[in-house]
């Protein structure tokens, strides 16, 4: 079965201090990771596709990156603008539809 | 910017009451999701179409939930009778099929549904 594990899920930062989310993947053939942004009462808001490993997206504090097994969100200097839930989706081979993690959600303390 | 439109934005009713919540896709997008959204479980893909055709609906309770798309510009999801379990955000997304690697899917802001 495929699955999508986000860790860890909330994650309190100060303002200025970099880290990164996780998402960890299994599935049967992967055919792109997706990083999405969702604030609350709002739908999830599209940052970024993965497809190969070693590659990676950079969106100005945001860089994603990709291995055979993960993804890692890294949030440099973030501001408090940049609290949300970020959710991370697989797209698999012969489908259409996204599988989805549970999401991190991001606190910027000013 | 180009937007998926969801209507209505909050509902509340009781339990038994049918329920119709509706999307406009992206003009152009020829696929649409109808995803729930709980604490729980997430997010839940309920159903997909392509070109209108229905894809997938093995996510979706079929006793008591259909979606259709009328037309290119519309897509429905009625729950009926309605069950206070099926409280949740309905979101829904459109892309541009075939969805390569590089296509993403585009949601709406979502249903706020609350059954009494």
């Amino acid at each position: 079965e495929d699955q999508v594990t986000q860790s860890p899920e909330a994650l309190r930062l100060q303002e200025g201090e970099s880290s990164s989310l996780n998402c960890s993947y299994t599935v049967s053939g992967l055919r792109g990771l997706f990083w999405y942004r969702q604030d609350p009462g709002k739908g999830p808001e599209f940052l970024f596709t993965l497809y190969s490993a070693g590659e990676e997206k950079e969106k100005e504090r945001l860089k994603a990156t990709l291995t055979k097994k993960e993804s890692f969100l890294h949030i440099t200097a973030p501001k408090p603008e940049d609290s949300a839930t970020y959710l991370c989706a697989v797209r698999v081979q012969g489908a259409q539809k996204l599988v989805f993690g549970q999401g991190t959600r991001l606190t910027i303390n000013p | 910017d180009a937007r998926v439109t969801q209507t209505p934005r909050h509902k509340v009713t009781e339990m038994g009451q049918e329920v119709t919540m509706r999307c406009q896709p992206i003009l152009g997008h020829n696929t649409v999701f109808w995803y729930r959204q709980t604490m729980m479980q997430g997010l839940e893909l309920l159903a997909y179409f392509r070109n209108r055709a229905p894809l997938d609906d093995s996510g979706m309770p079929k006793d008591r939930f259909s979606a259709e798309m009328p037309d290119a510009t519309l897509a429905t999801l009625k729950i009926q009778p309605s069950e206070p379990r099926d409280s949740a955000v309905y979101f829904c997304a459109s892309g541009l099929a075939p969805l390569g690697h590089n296509q993403p899917q585009h949601f709406g802001d979502g249903t706020r549904l609350s059954i009494l």
